[in-house]
């Protein structure tokens, strides 16, 4: 168990629907990040928060969108889904912003999109 | 920008070793990782190497870094029916500690 919380573990969606994708970092981890993962595109990065705040910023479509909140829980938004937006989304968590040697895993939420 | 390649598959025996080859290309790479997603799990990190070393060992995990040539390894001895995994590749590069992955190797471990 890597400490790192994912809620939902599957959901299945319609297209043009909006989802809330949620994430419990490790106790203690400042850096919160969400990756996705499909078939096409393989593993790709999309957005990091440091302590409440976007610190970087990846392959992230206009349509998603995320935010970090005080008690440093993220969630990851997706809206005006699609069918190709279905994917395993990750969210993992590190001690600190910069340069951190590990980052911990959830165990991803499948969503499907149909 | 940043690439990294794996090759897709890779099949041994039990109790063989078993290497899995990766390429990057960007230079500036501080870290490179080898992460294990098991089935309906998520990602494992197994290990580490810091772009200033040529090799670490972890029990029965060897990572080699060549850095001239951008070629990192990883190398599992004595390798297990359990080992049978999907194993990625990683680098972190200068754009804060984002990382960017590899295809992925899928490790087939028979009797």
């Amino acid at each position: 168990d890597s400490g790192v919380t994912q809620t939902p573990k599957h959901l299945i969606t319609a297209t043009g629907q909006r989802v809330t994708l949620r994430c419990s970092p490790r106790s203690g981890d400042l850096s919160v990040y969400w990756y996705q993962q499909s078939l096409d595109q393989g593993l790709q990065f999309l957005i990091q928060y440091y302590n409440g705040e976007e610190r970087a910023k990846g392959n992230i479509l206009e349509r998603f969108s995320a935010q970090q909140f005080p008690d440093l829980h993220s969630e990851l938004n997706l809206s005006s889904l699609e069918l190709g937006d279905s994917a395993l989304y990750f969210c993992a968590s590190s001690p600190a912003g910069q340069r951190s040697t590990e980052a911990f895993f959830g165990q991803g939420t499948r969503l499907t999109v149909v | 920008g940043e690439d990294v390649e794996q090759s897709l598959f890779l099949s041994v025996r039990e109790g063989d070793s078993s290497v899995i080859n990766c390429t990057y290309t960007d230079s500036s790479s501080t870290y490179l990782y080898w992460y294990k997603q098991e089935p309906g799990a998520g990602l494992q990190l197994l290990t580490y190497i810091f772009s200033n070393m040529d090799m670490k060992q972890d029990q029965r995990l060897t990572v080699l870094l060549n850095k001239k040539d951008k070629h990192l390894s990883l190398r599992i001895a004595d390798t297990q029916t359990g080992d049978s995994a999907i194993y990625f590749c990683a680098e972190s590069g200068n754009a804060g500690n984002m990382l960017t992955f590899g295809g992925g190797t899928r490790l087939m471990v028979k009797p």
